[in-house]
């Protein structure tokens, strides 16, 4: 069975801080899309980066960076210095390769940053 | 361009009714996705629609159907509705299947008294 661990119930940081949320899948697929979306307080999901099981590349875009390792099987996320936007709920994903749209969210990180 | 449309935005219903919730994709988009939030149960995948067909439903009763239209709008039914139907419902909407980027609309509120 496929299951998404998000083990970080609630952060809090005051902001520039960096933070770092984790996530922990299982699958016994080989290949799989992991993801992560933002809900900010409005409530309307926000997709923020699809990462194909084969492809371990980390990647960066703006203060945003993922840290994909198919060996512990992580995909955590880190906020580079957090500004007060950055306050929401943040949830990790996974999906099968052949059911795309199937997905399954873990149960979300409460991110509150402080100004 | 017009971002993923949900109608209505709230809506209280009672025990028993049935309720039909609606999307309408961004232009050009064919893949409609609906997904369920509860604070219980969190975030489900209820059911996804491409070219009018249902081409993956995640796990809940018979009671939860929806279907898309040729202008790739979609609606979804809730008959004989629970107290734990309650929920916000999100839909959202990707150019084609395997899309990489889905967009989300803002969600149905419903409550069931």
């Amino acid at each position: 069975a496929q299951k998404v661990t998000q083990a970080q119930t609630e952060i809090s940081v005051v902001e520039k801080e960096d933070v770092t949320l984790d996530c922990v899948y299982e699958t016994r697929d080989t290949t799989y899309y992991l993801f992560w979306y933002k809900q900010p307080p409005s409530g309307e999901l926000v997709f923020l980066i699809r990462r194909n099981s084969f492809d371990e590349q980390n990647e960066i875009s703006g203060r945003y960076s993922w840290n994909f390792q198919k060996s512990t099987s992580s995909f955590n996320f880190t906020i580079t210095a957090s500004q007060v936007v950055d306050s929401a709920v943040y949830f990790c994903a996974l999906a099968d390769w052949t059911s795309y749209d199937k997905v399954i969210f873990g149960p979300g990180t409460s991110l509150s940053v402080i100004p | 361009k017009a971002g993923v449309t949900q109608t209505p935005r709230y809506l209280i219903k009672t025990r028993g009714q049935q309720v039909t919730l609606s999307c309408s994709p961004i232009s050009g988009h064919r893949s409609v996705s609906w997904y369920q939030q509860t604070p219980g149960q969190g975030l489900q995948f209820l059911f996804e629609y491409f070219s009018e067909t249902q081409r993956n439903k995640g796990n809940f009763p018979g009671r939860f159907s929806g279907r898309q239209f040729s202008n790739s709008r979609s609606e979804m039914n809730v008959s004989t509705l629970e107290l734990g139907d309650s929920a916000l419902y999100l839909c959202a909407s990707s150019i084609d299947r395997g899309q990489e980027t889905q967009y989300f609309g803002p969600g149905t509120r419903l409550l069931v008294l």
